[in-house]
């Protein structure tokens, strides 16, 4: 079975600057996708950023960016020039390639101070 | 335009009430799911319909329901409410079983 990790429940930022959210995961596979979804206030859940596995160069996103270690089994999402529309909670997912299941982390609540 | 929506938005019933959620995509996608996100914000698979078959059911009360009428639609029956099943139910569908596109949520209430 597949477990996803994010170690940090809570975290704040000033605006304008960077932040980095933690995710870990654990498979046997060794084909699946890797997400980041974000899910404001308005309980929308939106996809920001997906990683392949297969591919070694990192997913980048306007002003998101994840670091994929795949040996350490880690995935984290970098906001750059954080605004205040980004408060949101942040959830870490992952899906193997020959299932359909997201697995989902418990999420990070994000605050993006003025 | 909606990519893809689900009816209620808002569902409030009593105990031991029957209820329906209806979820519609208009994207083209042949695969779609329901999602339960608890009152910590934890979400969790619970079905998944590939061109009209199931192909998930995970450990999920027999009182909920799925039923897909065609490739565009998931709807998500509940008998016999309880307490513990107020969350917040999310619809979603994707293509090739890839990235997947959530509704807006029903969050169901049941006093």
């Amino acid at each position: 079975a597949q477990t996803v990790t994010q170690s940090q429940p809570e975290m704040s930022v000033q605006e304008a600057e960077t932040v980095t959210l933690s995710c870990t995961y654990d498979t046997s596979e060794n084909n699946y996708y890797l997400f980041w979804y974000k899910q404001p206030p308005s309980r929308q859940m939106i996809l920001v950023i997906r990683q392949e596995a297969y591919k070694q160069q990192n997913a980048t996103e306007n002003r998101f960016s994840v670091n994929f270690q795949k040996a350490a089994k880690s995935f984290s999402l970098k906001i750059s020039d954080s605004q205040l529309g980004d408060t949101a909670m942040y959830f870490c997912a992952f899906s193997i390639t020959s299932g359909s299941r997201l697995t989902f982390g418990e999420g990070t609540q994000l605050t993006v101070n003025p | 335009d909606t990519a893809v929506s689900q009816t209620p938005k808002y569902l409030v019933t009593q105990m031991g009430n029957d209820k329906s959620i209806k979820c519609e995509q208009n994207l083209g996608h042949d695969t779609m799911y329901w999602y339960k996100q608890d009152s910590k914000k934890f979400l969790k698979i619970m079905f998944s319909y590939n061109n009209k078959e199931l192909i998930i059911n995970e450990t999920v009360p027999n009182r909920f329901s799925p039923k897909s009428p065609d490739k565009a639609h998931l709807n998500l029956h509940i008998n016999s409410l309880e307490l513990g099943d107020s969350a917040v139910y999310f619809c979603a569908s994707s293509k090739d079983r890839y990235e997947q596109y959530f509704g807006p949520g029903t969050r169901l209430t049941v006093t």
